[in-house]
């Protein structure tokens, strides 16, 4: 297994503002990945970062709203733009460790709550 | 594409009793499937996966699930629970394309 921390844990936010989410791992991976968790619900994949290419996104999910950066393979931001209350949720950032194994392992997740 | 259905939102088991959570699944592959733990303000732990070697895959915690590719499903299993069991489960499955599509959750509830 491997440490993967995010900053912030939680955070409450004014709308209309920007919060970026770090993820960290403690080893070098080609694949890591953004969720988001909203209240109640399972986890939806956001996009699909790889280091040195463009973060691939999912449907209904745009770069304009949800900017990644992957400067490294053990980072990775995630920028959740101009806000609302409907963004409250929790975002998680998770890690493929061996590659092609599609088994992933999560980070403890940030807790989004906009006012 | 893949999809998961758990059966199930919420489940209550006593202390000691088996916990059964019921997952099947979509694949149009021979699918990986996993199953994830979610305790109370955590992140997603993985429990146990299953990646097409021994179709009984056992896990962490006492967990054990079987792959039943006739019944398209991926039950998980513990023969007698414990409070620390209390959390929400997650099936999920992949086409083994990277990418996991996650079930509704269930949540456990353990009374002593």
């Amino acid at each position: 297994s491997a440490v993967i921390s995010q900053k912030p844990s939680r955070d409450i936010c004014q709308r209309g503002t920007s919060l970026t989410i770090q993820c960290q791992v403690d080893s070098q991976v080609t694949m890591m990945f953004w969720y988001r968790q909203q209240p109640g619900q399972s986890l939806t994949l956001i996009a699909t970062a790889n280091q040195g290419s463009e973060a691939t996104y999912e449907s209904g999910f745009v770069i304009d709203k949800f900017p990644i950066s992957r400067p490294n393979l053990t980072f990775s931001t995630l920028t959740v733009s101009n806000m609302s209350p409907e963004d409250s949720s929790i975002y998680l950032c998770s890690v493929e460790l061996q590659p092609n194994t599609d088994t992933q392992y999560f980070g403890p997740g940030t807790r989004l709550t906009v006012l | 594409a893949q999809s998961v259905t758990q059966l199930g939102s919420h489940v209550s088991v006593s202390e000691g009793a088996l916990v059964l959570l019921r997952c099947n699944y979509s694949s149009s592959v021979p699918p990986y499937l996993f199953w994830y733990v979610q305790y109370p303000n955590q992140g997603l732990q993985l429990l146990l996966k299953y990646t097409s070697a021994a179709t009984l895959v056992k896990g962490i915690n006492g967990f054990e699930a079987e792959f039943k590719k006739s019944e398209t499903s991926f039950h998980l299993t513990k023969p007698s629970a414990h409070m620390s069991d209390a959390a929400e489960y997650f099936c999920a499955v992949s086409d083994r394309d990277y990418k996991l599509s996650f079930g509704a959750g269930t949540t456990v509830t353990v009374r002593a």
